[in-house]
């Protein structure tokens, strides 16, 4: 399969609790995006980088979050201190440099408790 | 106000029949414009880009208004498998981000 993963698809976690996520892009895709998407609602964008360099973040990512990509090919995003306001599908997306599509990969769903 | 707004829905239509989806955006700057369609606890998959001269794929067909700030798409001929939610995506210039509507649901019915 070579399109986007990620892992996990499911995260249960207790409120207080850090989280990682670990999205892996379409092989040379040197865009990655990454939205929340809660249930009823379109995807919000979180952050994008292109390369290993965070171009954008959203007013949404609050001190608790962060993101990396050290790399420039997976990126990681962490949730500290979790609150149940942070319950929702996580989506990462990639793109390439030429391409204006952004491939979205299955999600990760965090329920936190 | 929400930058891209939709109708949630749901449309309930029979096979067969012709709908039409509205959205508007309130950003002038925005740049490209896109359908996506998204099945239940999927991903969203890009279903069309959307251009001033409207573009047609099959029995899709989506136009947009730059100067109403209004993008539509219509599906002609609806099949049970067009059930899905259809987000209406705007992507402003000088950004990577893609800005998404609320959706709206489409169930076809037999």
């Amino acid at each position: 399969d070579t399109g986007v993963s990620q892992d996990p698809r499911h995260k249960i976690t207790k409120r207080g609790q850090n989280v990682t996520f670990r999205c892996d892009p379409i092989s040379e895709h040197n865009r990655l995006y990454w939205y929340r998407q809660t249930l009823g609602q379109g995807p919000e964008f979180l952050t994008y980088f292109q390369n290993e360099a965070q171009l954008e973040k959203s007013r949404l990512l609050s001190d608790r979050f962060s993101a990396e990509r050290p790399k420039g090919s997976f990126s990681t995003l962490e949730i500290q201190r979790t609150e149940q306001g942070d319950s929702a599908m996580y989506l990462c997306a990639s793109r390439s440099g030429t391409g204006y599509e952004q491939y979205f990969g299955p999600g990760t769903r965090l329920t936190v408790t | 106000r929400k930058e891209v707004e939709q109708d949630p829905g749901p449309f309930n239509v029979p096979e067969g029949a012709t709908v039409a989806f509205n959205c508007t955006y309130s950003n002038s700057a925005s740049q490209s414009f896109f359908w996506y369609r998204q099945d239940c606890r999927k991903e969203p998959k890009l279903l069309m880009s959307v251009y001033s001269s409207g573009n047609e794929d099959g029995r899709f067909t989506a136009q947009l208004n730059r100067a109403s700030q209004y993008i539509s798409l219509l599906i002609r001929d609806s099949k049970l498998s067009d059930s899905a939610t259809y987000l209406c995506v705007v992507k402003p210039s000088n950004t990577g981000k893609l800005i998404f509507g609320q959706g709206t649901t489409l169930q076809v019915k037999p």
